[in-house]
């Protein structure tokens, strides 16, 4: 599976947007770009996830950049229940080893 | 409730006195997981399985085991603790193996973890 960066660490203040970028310059071409977050004290769950079009949901949106070595998860106004790890990944055509690197730690000011 | 369950929840144990952490789903999924957690090295895999009877070893097997002989269990057994294996355990599991991007069949659901001290 290819390998996805993130920044260590984020801040942001409550009510305003977040976005939380991802590289993945190895991407290959049929590589879904997925999200998760997990909160405090609690397993990852699901966010979103996309090929190459941008993407929106209840919890977030995810734009993808044209040559697709990049995206952002977008929160449109951060909450303090959004306080959590982001995760970036690229399983690949399978879950098989899909691999999980650190993750952004999103901080939430109110 | 569609959920993914993990028994204990927290377990402290000594080097060597071999135990088990149970894994359940009850969303008839085939593919189901076993990472852990430690601080600042994201989720690492440890072993998977894409269905009945079926298990491969992720990118950190060394010390563990795993069974699948039902389809919604997915126990991981440590045979012999050693204090590396501190950690935080998660199980996950999905509808298939097989990521196709439709939602229904790549979203993984993580249980709640397992926090494991071994002394």
């Amino acid at each position: 599976d290819a390998k996805t960066t993130q920044p260590n660490s984020m801040e942001s203040n409550e009510e305003e947007p977040v976005h939380l970028p991802c590289n993945h310059s190895t991407i290959s071409g049929t590589d879904y770009i997925h999200w998760y977050r997990q909160l405090p004290s609690q397993g990852p769950e699901y966010v979103i996830h996309g090929l190459t079009s941008n993407v929106n949901n209840r919890m977030a949106s995810l734009a993808i950049a044209e040559d697709r070595k990049s995206s952002t998860l977008i929160l449109h106004r951060a909450t303090l229940r959004d306080a959590a790890v982001y995760y970036c990944i690229l399983p690949g055509t399978s879950y098989d080893k899909v691999i999980f690197g650190p993750g952004t730690s999103l901080s939430v000011i109110p | 409730e569609a959920q993914v369950t993990q028994n204990p929840r927290y377990l402290i144990t000594v080097t060597g006195k071999k135990l088990t952490v149970t894994c359940s789903q009850n969303m008839n999924h085939e593919y189901m997981s076993w990472y852990r957690q430690d601080p600042g090295l994201g989720l690492r895999q440890i072993y998977y399985s894409m269905n009945v009877e079926v298990t491969d070893k992720g990118d950190v097997p060394e010390g563990y085991k795993v069974s699948r002989k039902e389809k919604r269990n997915f126990p991981l057994i440590l045979e012999s603790p050693s204090p590396n294996q501190t950690s935080l355990y998660f199980c996950a599991s999905s509808l298939s193996s097989r990521t196709s991007g439709d939602l229904n069949t790549d979203t993984q659901y993580f249980g709640p973890g397992t926090r494991l001290t071994v002394l």
